[in-house]
């Protein structure tokens, strides 16, 4: 299957910093990305859809000032976690699909710590 | 988007067929049936999808009811490296069409 990739692995930062978390599609160009986050033994959650060129959609509940996605290029989006708190540790996953493509393929993920 | 419903857990022994049930009993016309797994701290997995034809691959089998109502994923020999968290989705597949992930069926694979 295609290949996506997420840097850093895993992150840790102190409370009031920023942090970016890129997702990279390797071998295809993803015109859809998604970003998830997931907490300790509970299911992924959708946070926002993001087509390429154009704003990110969020989905309810989620704090678009907070969370800031980018997805400038086809190879490329990125999500900012802004002020990030000890709350907003957890596992973010991005996933990308391509035009016409029937299948998302997704990273493998990176681990948040905010101390 | 429907919603699924999968057992939380199941266990398999070593070399025998796993089978996953899921119920999408609302789905949709244009709606395709896809299966995930996540082994822990790992992104998910893609492993099939279908329509309303069962599909076949190297991973899996899907089985998908007629009436689109339920469908079940088969692998043929399981493993212990396929114990994960497996999770039963249906999206449209356009652009646009969301992934959104219930809370899935924990399959333990026993030696």
């Amino acid at each position: 299957g295609a290949v996506v990739s997420q840097h850093p692995s895993w992150v840790i930062c102190k409370s009031g910093t920023s942090v970016k978390i890129e997702c990279r599609s390797l071998d295809f160009q993803a015109t859809t990305m998604f970003w998830y986050r997931q907490f300790p033994k509970q299911s992924l959650m959708l946070m926002a859809t993001s087509n390429e060129g154009s704003k990110a959609t969020y989905e309810q509940g989620v704090e678009k000032d907070k969370f800031l996605i980018n997805h400038a290029s086809l190879t490329l989006s990125t999500l900012t976690v802004t002020s990030a708190h000890p709350e907003d540790s957890s596992f973010y996953i991005c996933s990308a699909q391509g035009w016409g493509g029937t299948e998302a393929f997704f990273g493998q993920g990176t681990r948040l710590t905010v101390v | 988007d429907a919603k699924t419903t999968q057992p939380p857990s199941m266990d398999c022994a070593e070399g025998r067929a796993a089978n996953l049930p899921c119920n999408h009993s609302t789905i949709s016309g244009n709606e395709y049936v896809y299966w995930y797994r996540q082994i822990h701290s790992q992104g998910p997995q893609y492993i099939i999808h279908g329509l309303k034809n069962n599909e076949t691959n190297e991973m899996a089998s899907l089985i998908i009811t007629e009436d689109r109502k339920s469908s079940t994923l088969i692998l043929p020999h399981a493993t212990l490296r396929d114990t994960a968290v497996y999770y039963c989705i249906v999206r449209v597949v356009n652009q646009g069409g969301k992934l959104i992930f219930g809370q899935g069926t924990e399959l333990s694979v026993k030696p």
